[in-house]
């Protein structure tokens, strides 16, 4: 079965350090997709990241950076500079597409960010 | 403005009533999936459609239905069976490419509380 584990469930963090948020897997399948999701207090998840489980290739967005080591089954994300903007939960999820395109994500429970200024 | 609408955003119950979620998107996706989500548990899938007129369940569907009569609209009913009803419900899309997983596109959700 599918699972996701973000261990961290709360990190706090002063403006400007570095945050890495953890993700790890499980899957047997060798094709698969992985995600990330910001979740402010509004309450919608907005959509940050999609990755294939063959591109292993570290992707950096602005402060956003992204490390898929399947070596490891981890796709770990980290900010860079945080701001008090980014406080939110993050979650990151996992999915298999199959031949009847039942595409679903399984979700970490997520991790809650806190800036501070 | 393109988006999926979920409306009530707030919505009190009393126990042993029903009450219907409506989720309305004009992103013509063919996919629609509900969430629950509750504090610390992450997001579990409820029910998702594929196409009109087609649903399955997904990991907790006891004491909740669905419908898709028309591909814009994919309401969920929370029914008295439903032990637990309190929660904050997500309703999304997906784009269907193929084989291809695209992203979900979530609504802002509706939060029920039952009293």
């Amino acid at each position: 079965a599918q699972k996701v584990t973000q261990a961290q469930t709360e990190i706090s963090v002063v403006e400007k350090e570095d945050v890495t948020l953890d993700c790890v897997y499980e899957t047997r399948d060798t094709t698969y997709y992985l995600f990330w999701y910001k979740q402010p207090p509004s309450g919608e998840l907005v959509f940050l990241i999609r990755r294939n489980s063959f591109d292993e290739q570290n992707e950096i967005s602005g402060r956003y950076s992204w490390n898929f080591q399947k070596s490891t089954s981890s796709f770990n994300f980290t900010i860079t500079a945080s701001q008090v903007v980014d406080s939110a939960v993050y979650f990151c999820a996992l999915s298999e597409p199959n031949q009847g395109g039942s595409e679903k994500l399984v979700f970490g429970k997520g991790t809650k960010l806190t800036v501070n200024p | 403005d393109g988006g999926i609408t979920q409306s009530p955003k707030y919505l009190f119950r009393k126990e042993g009533q029903n009450v219907t979620l409506s989720c309305e998107q004009n992103l013509n996706h063919d996919a629609m999936y509900w969430y629950r989500q509750d504090p610390g548990q992450g997001l579990r899938l409820i029910y998702y459609s594929q196409i009109v007129n087609d649903f399955q369940k997904g990991d907790i569907a006891e004491g909740y239905s669905v419908s898709r009569e028309k591909k814009e609209s994919f309401p969920l009913t929370v029914t008295s069976a439903q032990k637990n009803p309190t929660a904050f419900y997500l309703c999304a899309t997906n784009l269907k490419r193929g084989l291809d997983t695209g992203e979900l596109f979530f609504g802002e959700g509706s939060r029920l509380t039952v009293l």
